[in-house]
């Protein structure tokens, strides 16, 4: 056990809807990262948030949006959603902004199956 | 832009052999590079990791794995595998450019048969 959380575990939605996944770090962490991880595309970052701050982007798309709270918890919002956003979303967190000796730590992930 | 390439995608082999992973990865400053491992059903769990110092490092379940610059890869060895280590095997490389980004390479599936 990692110590980073997310809910839910599995979420089965319908194309053109929206969802929210949530993640919550490790205690002390203050960085929280998405990635995607699908068959076609492997494992994708997508983006980090640190200290409530959006920090880093990678190939996340515009229907996608991630907020991180002031209690560091994070939420990725996937909206109008396809097919091919069928996915393994894993939420990492570290405790630095993404220092040289940072480490991430991966939590269980949330399977999302669109319809 | 860098990336990381992992030599096999699946891997089988026998109970008590020895396990070679190949990564390498193509960015020319300096980098840390992770391996991690991910049992069927289950989340990324970190094996081990380089930042500096001995090139050899060893990690969690008997796995060590040696970075050579030269050669840019970062390999990961375990002399004598077991059943329970059947799980993907994923190589991953953040740089100076943007430390917080991990870059994944594709994985390789070992299956280890009893």
């Amino acid at each position: 056990d990692s110590g980073v959380t997310q809910t839910p575990k599995h979420l089965i939605t319908a194309t053109g809807q929206r969802v929210t996944l949530r993640c919550s770090p490790r205690s002390g962490d203050l960085s929280v990262y998405w990635y995607q991880q699908s068959l076609d595309q492997g494992l994708q970052f997508l983006i980090q948030y640190y200290n409530g701050e959006e920090r880093a982007k990678g190939n996340i798309l515009e229907r996608f949006s991630a907020q991180q709270f002031p209690d560091l918890h994070s939420e990725l919002n996937l909206s109008s959603l396809e097919l091919g956003d069928s996915a393994l979303y894993f939420c990492a967190s570290s405790p630095t902004a993404g220092d040289f000796t940072d480490t991430q730590y991966f939590g269980p992930g949330t399977r999302l199956t669109v319809l | 832009a860098q990336s990381v390439s992992q030599h096999n995608h699946h891997v089988i082999l026998s109970e008590a052999a020895s396990l070679e992973l190949g990564c390498n990865y193509s960015y020319g400053g300096t980098v840390n590079l992770f391996w991690y491992v991910q049992y069927p059903g289950q989340h990324l769990q970190l094996l081990l990791k380089y930042f500096s110092g001995d090139p050899l490092v060893k990690g969690i379940k008997g796995f060590e794995a040696e970075f050579i610059k030269s050669k840019f890869s970062f390999n990961l060895r375990k002399p004598s595998v077991q059943w329970s280590d059947t799980a993907e095997y994923f190589c991953a490389v953040n740089a100076g450019d943007s430390w917080g980004k991990l870059q994944f390479g594709a994985g390789t599936q070992v299956v280890v048969t009893p």
